[in-house]
């Protein structure tokens, strides 16, 4: 089936650090990816989106590529501020396969002064 | 911005008690849907809804679970039989086509 992995957390960062987290995914068609943000005692919040393969989304300094041949969506930023600590949820959902959001497990980011 | 709420932010039931919960998703979007994520898991798909049917649901959305448009703008989703694994933060969405918007969820305890 379809699902999506995300690395371990959490993430613990320096003000000001550059930021990776790992997301890839196994699909059997070809999947839309997204982030999604959770911000403490918060709802989700759609941080970016892709929709084909090399595609790059980008919001509030983050950026993912869409990676066919790797099967991945990491998630960058250049330079964290202790306001971006969350939990960070990379998702999929196939193209034309339906509308159900598949979620990887989520990574909490700390950010540090 | 237009955006999805819920109500309540918080219910506390006795396990076999019914509860609805209550989604007024973006007016104009067409696809409604249900999640719910266990503290300290992930997200996880319940049920979908278009049309005022049904489009897709999980293996979680059993028999004690139902999801109704009641008018024009309300979303529920009633649990008919409370149960203590039931216990979860419940999150409505709504979309146009694939784009997904999450309201702020609401936090069930049975107790």
């Amino acid at each position: 089936g379809d699902s999506v992995t995300q690395m371990e957390g959490p993430v613990t960062l320096s003000e000001e650090a550059f930021l990776t987290i790992n997301c890839t995914y196994t699909a059997t068609g070809y999947p839309s990816l997204f982030w999604y943000v959770q911000y403490p005692g918060e709802g989700l919040q759609l941080l970016l989106k892709a929709t084909k393969a090399d595609d790059k989304g980008s919001n509030k300094g983050f950026e993912a590529t869409y990676r066919k041949e790797t099967t991945s969506f990491h998630l960058e930023k250049g330079s964290v501020q202790v306001s971006d600590s969350a939990v960070y949820f990379c998702a999929l959902i196939l193209t034309g396969g339906g509308n159900k959001l598949t979620f990887g497990t989520g990574t909490q980011l700390k950010v540090e002064l | 911005e237009p955006e999805v709420t819920q109500t309540p932010s918080h219910q506390v039931t006795q396990m076999g008690q019914e509860v609805i919960l209550r989604c007024v998703p973006i007016s104009n979007h067409l696809y409604f849907y249900w999640y719910r994520q266990i503290l300290g898991q992930k997200v996880e798909f319940l049920v979908s809804f278009y049309n005022n049917e049904i489009s897709e649901k999980s293996e979680i959305f059993d028999d004690q679970f139902s999801v109704e448009r009641p008018d024009g703008s309300n979303f529920t989703l009633k649990i008919r039989s409370t149960k203590l694994e039931d216990s979860a933060m419940y999150f409505c969405a709504s979309s146009v086509k694939e784009t997904q918007y999450f309201g702020p969820g609401t936090r069930l305890l049975v107790l």
